[in-house]
């Protein structure tokens, strides 16, 4: 089954203490991104990959770090993570970079930092 | 760059009747509008999208409509479901860099 796999689905951390979320797509897709979602905001890009080795920042990527070292992962770093990143994420991923392409999310991780 | 506004934040209707959510956006060189269902506990999922080359596109009971001219477009939604119920987002972009989204509606159909 085509699908994009995040992991953990649920975490609570402290701050400070680094945690890595894990994203999976097996539609060999180029295009990767993490977004954030907080209530009245809607979904903001963290982070996004053209390709492998290809990162880049999107709208709000203070205190997160990713890496793109193979096709199908896209890991989501947070170093030291805060309370105000306590969030919605989700993983995303396209064909293609380019306007118009469909993107595919995951189910989401509930991060709550304490 | 691009500034998605979505309208209304909630909505409520009953089974039956029609549900149409608006959305504004800022950059008139973005081409590329698509509309994400989200339901409870689960990723937002595409349901229709349009381009900026055609005014309107319909799929069974879920249309959208496109007016570059004023930069909105509407989702409209006939013959409502309780299934319906789920939270929409609409999203603009030139590319999938630059895709920003409303905030959100969170449609209730009431049985």
């Amino acid at each position: 089954e085509a699908q994009v796999t995040q992991n953990p689905r649920y975490l609570i951390t402290v701050t400070g203490k680094k945690l890595t979320v894990t994203c999976s797509q097996n539609m060999n897709h180029e295009y990767m991104s993490w977004y954030r979602q907080d209530p009245g905001l809607g979904l903001r890009q963290i982070y996004y990959s053209m390709n492998v080795e290809v990162t880049d920042k999107g709208d709000v990527p203070e205190g997160y770090k990713v890496s793109r070292k193979e096709k199908r992962n896209f890991p989501l770093i947070l170093e030291s993570p805060s309370p105000n990143q306590t969030s919605l994420y989700f993983c995303a991923s396209s064909l293609f970079w380019s306007g118009g392409e469909t993107q595919y999310f995951g189910p989401g991780t509930r991060l709550l930092v304490l | 760059g691009e500034n998605v506004e979505q309208h209304p934040s909630t909505l409520s209707v009953q089974e039956g009747d029609s549900a149409v959510i608006k959305c504004t956006y800022s950059d008139s060189a973005s081409n590329y509008f698509p509309w994400y269902k989200q339901e409870l506990g689960k990723g937002p999922q595409l349901i229709i999208d349009i381009r900026s080359n055609v005014g309107e596109k319909k799929d069974q009971r879920i249309a959208v409509t496109l007016n570059k001219t004023a930069k909105h477009f509407s989702l409209h939604i006939t013959e409502t479901q309780p299934e319906d119920s789920a939270v929409y987002f609409c999203a603009a972009s030139k590319d999938n860099n630059d895709m920003r989204f409303g905030a959100g509606t969170r449609l209730t159909v009431k049985p």
